[in-house]
C-alpha cells in the first residue's frame, strides 16, 4: 500500500496568514493527488484534485502544486471558513489512501 | 443537482452484521463509480472499497476482504455497502462518494453523501 504523510499534523495560524500544508507519498504517484477539507461533523469536500487543478467553485486562494512523492496544498491569505482539517489522498493504485490529516486552528 | 443520501444510524453488536444505503440522484447513476470511506471519532479517514454501478464489480481494500460486500440496485439507483462480523473497532461514520474521472486514470470524490453513524456495542 501507499503510504501518505501530511505534514504538519496540526498548526495554529491568523486570519490573512498564509499557510502550507505538505504530502509526501510513499512512492511516486505522478500527480494522482487531491486534498480535501473536512469540518467537524461534514462530508469531506475536494478543493484540489490531480494535484494542481482548482474543484470548481473552490475559491482561486487555494492552490496544489507537486508531483511524484511530494506535494503541497497552499492557503495564500486564511479566511475564518478555513478553519478545519486537511486531508491528501492518492488514488494511483488501490487502495486508495488518505494522509493522516491536518488540523488548522485559529491561532 | 447531484445528491448522495445516506440511511440512518445503526446500533449494532460485534458479530452482527450492518448493511448501508446510498441512495443517489442528479445524475446517471451507472456513469461514475461509488466508493466507501469510513471514520472513526476522532480520526482520519480511511478508504473501504469502489463499486462499479454498471457492473457491479468491485474492489476493497485488503482488510475488509471477506467482511465487506458492496452492492447497487439500479432500478432506484442506490448503492449499498455491508460489512459482517462487526467489532468494536468498526464504530465509525460510513461515508459513500461518488468517484469523478479526471485527466487520465485519476480520480477525485466530488460528492459525498452525509455518513452514516454504526454503532457497535454489546
Amino acid at each position: 500500500d501507499i503510504q501518505m504523510t501530511q505534514s504538519p499534523s496540526s498548526l495554529s495560524a491568523s486570519v490573512g496568514d498564509r499557510v502550507t500544508i505538505t504530502c509526501r507519498a510513499s512512492q511516486r504517484i505522478s500527480t494522482y493527488l487531491n486534498w480535501y477539507q473536512q469540518k467537524p461533523r461534514e462530508a469531506p469536500k475536494v478543493l484540489i484534485y490531480a494535484a494542481s487543478s482548482l474543484q470548481s467553485g473552490v475559491p482561486s486562494r487555494f492552490s496544489g502544486t507537486g508531483s511524484g512523492t511530494e506535494f503541497s496544498l497552499t492557503i495564500s491569505s486564511l479566511q475564518p471558513e478555513d478553519f478545519a482539517t486537511y486531508y491528501c489522498q492518492q488514488t494511483y493504485s488501490t487502495p486508495w489512501t488518505f494522509g493522516q490529516g491536518t488540523k488548522v486552528e485559529i491561532k | 443537482q447531484v445528491q448522495l443520501v445516506q440511511s440512518g444510524a445503526e446500533m449494532k453488536k460485534p458479530g452482527a452484521s450492518v448493511k448501508v444505503s446510498c441512495k443517489t440522484s442528479g445524475y446517471t447513476f451507472t456513469t461514475f463509480d461509488i466508493n466507501w470511506v469510513r471514520q472513526a471519532a476522532g480520526q482520519g479517514l480511511e478508504w473501504m472499497g469502489w463499486m462499479d454501478p454498471k457492473s457491479g464489480n468491485a474492489d476493497f481494500a485488503q482488510k475488509f476482504l471477506g467482511r465487506v460486500t458492496m452492492t447497487r440496485d439500479t432500478s432506484i439507483n442506490t448503492a449499498y455497502l455491508e460489512l459482517s462480523s462487526l467489532r468494536s473497532e468498526d464504530a465509525a461514520v460510513y461515508f459513500c462518494a461518488r468517484a469523478l474521472p479526471a485527466q487520465g486514470a485519476n480520480h477525485y470524490f466530488d460528492y459525498w453523501g452525509q455518513g452514516t453513524l454504526v454503532a457497535v456495542s454489546s
